[in-house]
């Protein structure tokens, strides 16, 4: 099974900062890969697949990109409604996995 | 705009059977596009994949389930559904239904889900 470690776990940060994430696979992927938002009480939403695909809708603020084993979510200029839980999701291989999550949290 | 919508009992008793359908409206289960998911979160913890299920009815399931659940189409009435059997106090959780984008064999990835629904396992 391929396991999927981010970092940090939880991350604190204050409106208009930059905000990195990173997502690490236990082995190289091809280039499927989700990113998932997730606020309190709420179903999760795709920001973005296959790496650095934007789901339509979401805001240009959020990126993504990687290959191999490490993969990255940018938030560039941090607004309120984005402090959540984000998670990675890989689906280069069964059985699909998340990873841990990452908390942004208001400094 | 595709909706999903979970329903089934909150409360299961341990070693019975975990039974939740997922209503579809805004899209056909049929859809060759799609297949359509079971995901869980215990809470305050992460998100575990739990199967998937094609229009034809077949299914892919997390191996660890595997010997206990079974992922099933209604088309007639556009809904999926989950059953877990066996069930203990591990399986508790907000369990979500998606519509899930895939290549077959990799690619998938969650572009619509249910609000979830809470499942406590308890006597």
């Amino acid at each position: 099974d391929v396991q999927m470690t981010q970092s940090p776990s939880s991350v604190y940060a204050s409106i208009g900062d930059r905000v990195t994430i990173t997502c690490r696979a236990s082995q190289a992927m091809s280039n499927w890969l989700a990113w998932y938002q997730q606020k309190p009480g709420k179903a999760p939403k795709v920001l973005i697949y296959d790496v650095s695909t934007l789901q339509s809708g979401v805001p240009s603020r959020f990126s993504g990109s990687g290959s191999g084993r490490d993969f990255t979510l940018t938030i560039s200029g941090l607004q309120p409604e984005d402090f959540a839980t984000y998670y990675c999701q890989q689906a280069d291989r069964f059985p699909l996995s998340f990873g841990g999550g990452t908390k942004v949290e208001i400094k | 705009q595709v909706q999903l919508q979970e329903s089934g009992p909150g409360l299961v008793e341990p070693s019975q059977i975990l039974s939740l359908t997922c209503t579809v409206s805004g899209d056909s289960i049929t859809n060759r596009n799609y297949y359509w998911s079971w995901i869980r979160q215990p809470a305050g913890k992460g998100l575990e994949w739990i199967g998937r299920v094609y229009k034809t009815g077949s299914a892919n399931y997390y191996d660890p389930l595997k010997s206990r659940v079974s992922i099933s189409l209604d088309t007639s009435k556009n809904q999926f559904s989950l059953a877990l059997h066996a069930v203990t106090a591990a399986d508790t959780a907000v369990y979500y239904c998606a519509r899930t984008k895939s290549r077959g064999w990799y690619g998938d990835w969650f572009d619509s889900w249910g609000q979830g629904t809470l499942v406590t396992v308890s006597s």
